[in-house]
């Protein structure tokens, strides 16, 4: 079962509107992470947060913000869309991995898949 | 910086037959090393991980994996693919430096004919 929601799964929006993705998650992570996704393509991490008020750019540069105000939301907001901006986007996030690695276990949502005409 | 290679974008299989996906890593240490599926529409599923030890690793669903630092791949297998395996599967890698901010591969597309 998903312990990581996201909302809306399929959105189709115009040019030039504001868009917010929502992430929640119910496991208590204090990490969490959004991926973009393009069809057949890998996955680039686009922002983290590893706590409230805390967060950071990923691997690819991203027109989008996100913010951290409460452990469980991790929203996503796009201020004026574009359609190089479809793509699907997932939310991620992960609890405290073994004491000696540094990489821990992420816990995927079902994503959001955002079409911009 | 670490890197990960899916050397095949598309593997197709008959039901019953053994499947094997490969995953070459690039990383000057011990890498951290993941594999995950992702069935259409859905996000992505963990079906195993390897941190550190016995070099073949147990996942879920009957699949397993075998580190291989010689050969710098990390490399999925499975003796007898059912129909519902069909779906895109990636590899992973985290290393210690980045925390647990993975690096993904391209992804292998798999499809199962009956």
């Amino acid at each position: 079962e998903a312990d990581i929601y996201q909302t809306p799964r399929y959105l189709v929006i115009g040019t030039g509107k504001k868009i917010t993705l929502e992430c929640s998650q119910t496991m208590g992570h204090d990490k969490m992470y959004w991926y973009q996704q393009d069809p057949g393509m890998e996955l680039h991490l686009i922002h983290y947060s590893y706590g409230v008020n805390s967060t950071e750019k990923g691997d690819l540069s991203s027109e989008s913000t996100v913010s951290r105000i409460r452990t469980e939301h991790f929203p996503l907001t796009l201020e004026s869309a574009r359609p190089s901006h479809t793509s699907q986007y997932l939310c991620a996030s992960s609890a405290p991995g073994l004491a000696r690695s540094g990489a821990n276990v992420l816990t995927f949502g079902a994503g959001s898949r955002l079409t911009v005409l | 910086a670490q890197s990960v290679t899916q050397p095949d974008i598309h593997i197709t299989v008959s039901e019953g037959a053994s499947l094997e996906l490969r995953c070459n890593y690039s990383y000057g240490a011990t890498p951290y090393l993941f594999w995950y599926v992702q069935s259409p529409g859905q996000g992505l599923q963990l079906l195993l991980k390897y941190f550190s030890g016995d070099t073949l690793v147990q996942g879920i669903k009957g699949f397993e994996a075998e580190f291989k630092r010689s050969q710098s791949s990390f490399n999925l297998r499975k003796p007898s693919v059912h129909w519902s395996d069909a779906a895109e599967y990636f590899c992973a890698v985290g290393a210690r430096a980045s925390g647990s901010r993975l690096t993904f591969g391209e992804g292998t597309q798999l499809t199962v004919n009956p």
